[in-house]
């Protein structure tokens, strides 16, 4: 069964900083692998979506990674601002429609 | 164009009454997603349809839940005799092309709280 774990669940920075964000999964026979961003009352927005056989995906100050073989992606976000602050969720999509989500990890860029 | 719009957005009931939630998908959207998030938690995987047609049931927690989208577009989740374990934000989400493309992004929409006293 596919477990997908986000670490760490919540994270505080100063505005400017380049951070660090952490998804692992337990199967790597994925089809895609999806970021999101949560803020409260709205939908969740999707940021960046690679397929597998994607290293990595690029917009703008946000770079998602995924290693297939050893279960994980990451997330990194440059030049922090306050905007940025949310919470970020990665989901696996394993070759059905269904996506798997992890638990989220909370942003708080302070200004 | 518009996005994928939920209403209502706040639902507050008692315990045994019925609910409906209601879900308008991008037009156009071909498939359309039910998840349920409890606080703190990711979406969880309720139901999934392909037009009009229901291919997957498989994460409704039990009878007392239903789906339809009887024409394709608009779909309404029913929960019957209401539970406080039912209390969560059920989102919808819609994608562009069947499921065979599995690529396809999921568009999310804003969600409903349901809480049942």
């Amino acid at each position: 069964k596919q477990e997908v774990t986000q670490i760490p669940a919540a994270l505080s920075v100063p505005e400017g900083e380049n951070l660090v964000l952490n998804c692992s999964f337990t199967d790597s026979a994925i089809y895609n692998l999806q970021w999101f961003r949560q803020d409260p009352g709205k939908g969740l927005t999707s940021l960046l979506l690679i397929q597998s056989s994607q290293r990595e995906q690029t917009s703008g100050r946000l770079n998602a990674s995924l290693d297939k073989s050893s279960g994980r992606s990451t997330l990194y976000i440059a030049a922090s601002q306050p905007g940025d602050s949310a919470t970020y969720l990665c989901a696996v999509n394993t070759g059905t429609y269904k996506y798997i989500f992890g638990t989220g990890t909370r942003l708080k860029v302070l200004a | 164009g518009a996005g994928v719009s939920q209403s209502p957005r706040y639902k507050v009931t008692k315990r045994g009454q019925d609910v409906a939630l209601r879900c308008d998908p991008i037009s156009g959207h071909v498939s359309l997603y039910w998840y349920r998030q409890a606080l703190g938690q990711g979406p969880e995987f309720l139901t999934y349809f392909n037009y009009e047609a229901q291919q997957d049931k498989s994460g409704l927690p039990n009878d007392r839940f239903s789906a339809e989208r009887p024409e394709g577009s608009i779909s309404t989740l029913t929960i019957q005799r209401t539970e406080q374990r039912d209390s969560a934000m059920y989102r919808c989400a819609s994608s562009f092309r069947p499921t065979s493309a599995r690529t396809d992004t999921q568009y999310f929409g804003p969600g409903t709280r349901l809480t049942v006293l």
